[in-house]
């Protein structure tokens, strides 16, 4: 068990390009979420996946962001035309089970130019 | 009122001393309430998670949880430098919330020679 990976680690990139961000969950978690972290504040939830549904979003998540998880593996994150308020840290979390406890992956450092 | 509560401190103690960091919450139907320690410019490491009233103990750490009162605590016993981070407290609620977590802006701990 090698815990949560996320690539990359990270990323600068100018106003308007796309970027994707890869999460790899531990092996045996079928469920895993993704989070935003600003400096100074607390992550906060940007959607959920059980297995390759995505049952949740959050209202953060606007429309140019886009998140994946074909055959219930690892995850992609998306941001289209991104925005220099797109800059923060995205986390990517996964657990066993919804009461269990979540273990975070080291994170990709988004900055927009 | 925000969902999860931190004062954001810096809070600052000797070394050996014992840390209080407090949290509170709004969700009266907050099922379980995790705390995780961050160092700067990583990601969220799992430290504890207490799911019933009272106090729970791990080492040189205890988690205490009062519903009634919709506080929850972490005491650090014997703080050492290594021990200086942001403490975030997380809270997960009932019903169809996916499990996802709501946290704290987090406290920052200063543990001085």
């Amino acid at each position: 068990d090698t815990g949560v990976s996320q690539d990359p680690r990270h990323k600068i990139t100018k106003r308007g390009q796309n970027v994707t961000f890869r999460c790899d969950p531990i092996s045996e978690h079928n469920r895993l979420y993704w989070y935003r972290q600003t400096l100074g504040q607390g992550p906060e939830f940007l959607t959920y996946f059980q297995n390759e549904a995505q049952l949740e979003k959050s209202r953060l998540l606007s429309d140019r962001f886009s998140a994946e998880r074909p055959k219930g593996s690892f995850s992609t994150l998306e941001i289209q035309r991104t925005e220099q308020g797109d800059s923060a840290m995205y986390l990517c979390a996964s657990t066993l089970d919804i009461w269990n406890e979540q273990y975070f992956g080291p994170g990709t450092r988004l900055t927009v130019t | 009122q925000k969902e999860v509560e931190q004062n954001s401190g810096p809070l600052s103690v000797p070394e050996g001393a014992i840390a209080s960091l407090n949290c509170t919450y709004s969700d009266r139907g907050s099922q379980s309430f995790f705390w995780y320690r961050q160092y700067s410019g990583k990601s969220p490491e799992l430290i504890m998670f207490i799911y019933s009233n009272g106090d729970k103990e791990d080492g040189r750490f205890t988690a205490q949880l009062n519903k009634a009162s919709q506080y929850v605590s972490l005491l650090i016993r014997d703080s050492q430098p290594s021990d200086s981070a942001t403490y975030l407290c997380a809270v997960k609620a009932g019903g169809t919330s996916y499990g996802k977590l709501t946290f704290g802006q987090g406290t920052i701990l200063t543990v001085h020679p």
